[in-house]
C-alpha cells in the first residue's frame, strides 16, 4: 500500500480536462514538495511537474499542478490520445525519512 | 545531456543477491544532487528504494533496509544497488535516477533494467 493515495484510473474524452488528486499527510506533501511523473506504456517514467507546480522545459502548459495542505493535485487540459499513460505523484516524507510514491493513476483518453 | 545507465544480471537465483550499477554521462556524481534506485514490479506502481549523496549519506526504504545497501563509486562515475535475500517479490524492473538536492524531483531517469528472481 502507498504511502501517497491515488485514484486508479480517470477517464475523459479528446479535449476535455481531467485532474489526478494525490492525498498524502503533513509528515510528505503537507510538509514538503510534489512531483509528478508521466509514464508511457514500456517507458520510464518521465518528470512531468516539479515543486508543485513548476513545469521542466519542454513540457506543454496543459499539464499544471497544484498543492493544497496535505494533497496535491495534476490538471491536464485539452486531453489528447498521446496524454494514456500512467501517473505518480510523489514527495519526500520526513517522518519515514525516504522518498515515497503514489500508487499511480491510469488515464484513459475515450 | 544527462544520461542514466542501469546494468547488470537480467536473471538472479531466489535467496541470492542482486548487485546492479548506474553508469552517469552528462554529469558528475559528485554534483549537489542525489542518486536514486526506483522499481517497478510486473503491473504495479513505483516502489522508491533508497538513494545515495556523494558523500555516501544514504536514505532507505524502511521496508527494503535490512537488504539493501547504495553505494558510489566516484572514479567511475557510477553508483550502485545491492540487495540480498531474493525472492520473487523482489522481480521487477530497476531504474536508477538523479534527485534534486532541495525539492526532491527525479528530473533524469535511466531507461531501466528487467531483473527476473528465478527458483
Amino acid at each position: 500500500q502507498s504511502v501517497l493515495t491515488q485514484p486508479p484510473s480517470v477517464s475523459a474524452a479528446p479535449g476535455q480536462t481531467v485532474t489526478i488528486s494525490c492525498s498524502g499527510a503533513y509528515s510528505n506533501i503537507g510538509n514538503n514538495y510534489v512531483s509528478w511523473y508521466q509514464q508511457l506504456p514500456g517507458t520510464a517514467p518521465k518528470l512531468l511537474i516539479y515543486e508543485n507546480n513548476r513545469r521542466p522545459s519542454g513540457i506543454p502548459d496543459r499539464f499544471s499542478g497544484s498543492k493544497s495542505g496535505t494533497a496535491a493535485t495534476l490538471g491536464i487540459t485539452g486531453l489528447q490520445a498521446g496524454d494514456e499513460a500512467d501517473y505518480y505523484c510523489g514527495s519526500w516524507d520526513s517522518s519515514l525519512s525516504s522518498g515515497v510514491f503514489g500508487g499511480g493513476t491510469k488515464l484513459t483518453v475515450l | 545531456q544527462v544520461q542514466l545507465q542501469e546494468s547488470g544480471p537480467g536473471l538472479v537465483k531466489s535467496s541470492g543477491t542482486l548487485s546492479l550499477t548506474c553508469v552517469i554521462s552528462g554529469d558528475s556524481i559528485s554534483s549537489n544532487d542525489w542518486w536514486s534506485w526506483v522499481r517497478q514490479s510486473p503491473g504495479k506502481g513505483l516502489e522508491w528504494i533508497g538513494d545515495i549523496y556523494h558523500s555516501g549519506t544514504t536514505n532507505y526504504n524502511p521496508s527494503l533496509k535490512s537488504r539493501v545497501t547504495i553505494s558510489v563509486d566516484k572514479s567511475r562515475n557510477q553508483f550502485s544497488l545491492k540487495m540480498t535475500s531474493l525472492t520473487a517479490a523482489d522481480t521487477a524492473v530497476y531504474y536508477c535516477a538523479r534527485v534534486n538536492n532541495f525539492y526532491y524531483y527525479m528530473d533524469v531517469w535511466g531507461t531501466g533494467t528487467t531483473v527476473t528472481v528465478s527458483s
